[in-house]
């Protein structure tokens, strides 16, 4: 079945450094991957949309200047938090579809700014 | 997007079955039904999707109402690993982005 790779599963970075997370599948194309981010006892919140080759889509509200998606190839997309903050300290996950109908989700990195 | 409204949470027994309801009273012809499930500290797992006609598979039924503006997901016989968050999220056809809502909270006791 459709299998997407997250990596780290875990960071803790110094405030004011930048933090990359790693989102791959493994065994499929994606042109599309997600990047949600979910805080404690709340439900996942879509941060942007991450289109091969071309600039990511972000969601209203979302910094695109903190939160750089790189996805340069059709099985890696890369988030990058910048000048993390402490309020930044969530739990991230990336998702892509493998076809029209399911979605495959990553196992999450769990992000510490300390 | 089409919203959903869930129960915030349930409970079960172990062994017994679940019925999950959905409410989602604007569905457009188009849209998908599709169901999650989040256990703790995971990101999602698929559990099924359906349209307009009733879904089995390994996991799970989804029985769709016949004017569509509501669904229930069923877990035949809970088991303590069913224990997770469950999501019932509307995808229309052309493919795109899943928006979450708050989902239901599925407990369940031995």
């Amino acid at each position: 079945g459709a299998v997407v790779s997250q990596h780290p599963s875990r960071v803790i970075c110094k405030s004011g450094t930048s933090v990359k997370i790693e989102c791959r599948s493994l065994d499929f194309q994606a042109t599309t991957m997600f990047w949600y981010r979910q805080f404690p006892k709340q439900s996942l919140m879509l941060m942007a949309t991450s289109n091969e080759g071309s600039k990511a889509t972000y969601e209203q509200g979302v910094e695109k200047d903190k939160f750089l998606i790189n996805h340069a190839s059709l099985t890696l997309s890369t988030l990058t938090v910048t000048s993390a903050h402490p309020e930044d300290s969530s739990f991230y996950i990336c998702s892509a579809s493998r076809s029209s109908y399911g979605y495959t989700f990553g196992s999450g990195t769990r992000l510490t700014v300390v | 997007d089409a919203k959903t409204t869930q129960p915030n949470s349930m409970e079960s027994n172990e062994e017994e079955p679940v019925h999950l309801p959905c409410n989602h009273s604007t569905i457009s012809g188009t849209d998908y039904i599709h169901w999650y499930r989040q256990l703790p500290s995971q990101g999602p797992e698929y559990v099924i999707h359906g349209l307009t006609s009733n879904v089995n598979n390994r996991m799970a039924s989804l029985a769709i109402a016949e004017d569509r503006k509501s669904s229930t997901l069923i877990l035949h016989r809970a088991t303590l690993r069913d224990a997770a968050v469950y999501y019932c999220i509307l995808r229309d056809n052309q493919g795109g982005k899943l928006i979450f809502g708050q989902g239901t909270e599925l407990s369940v006791k031995p």
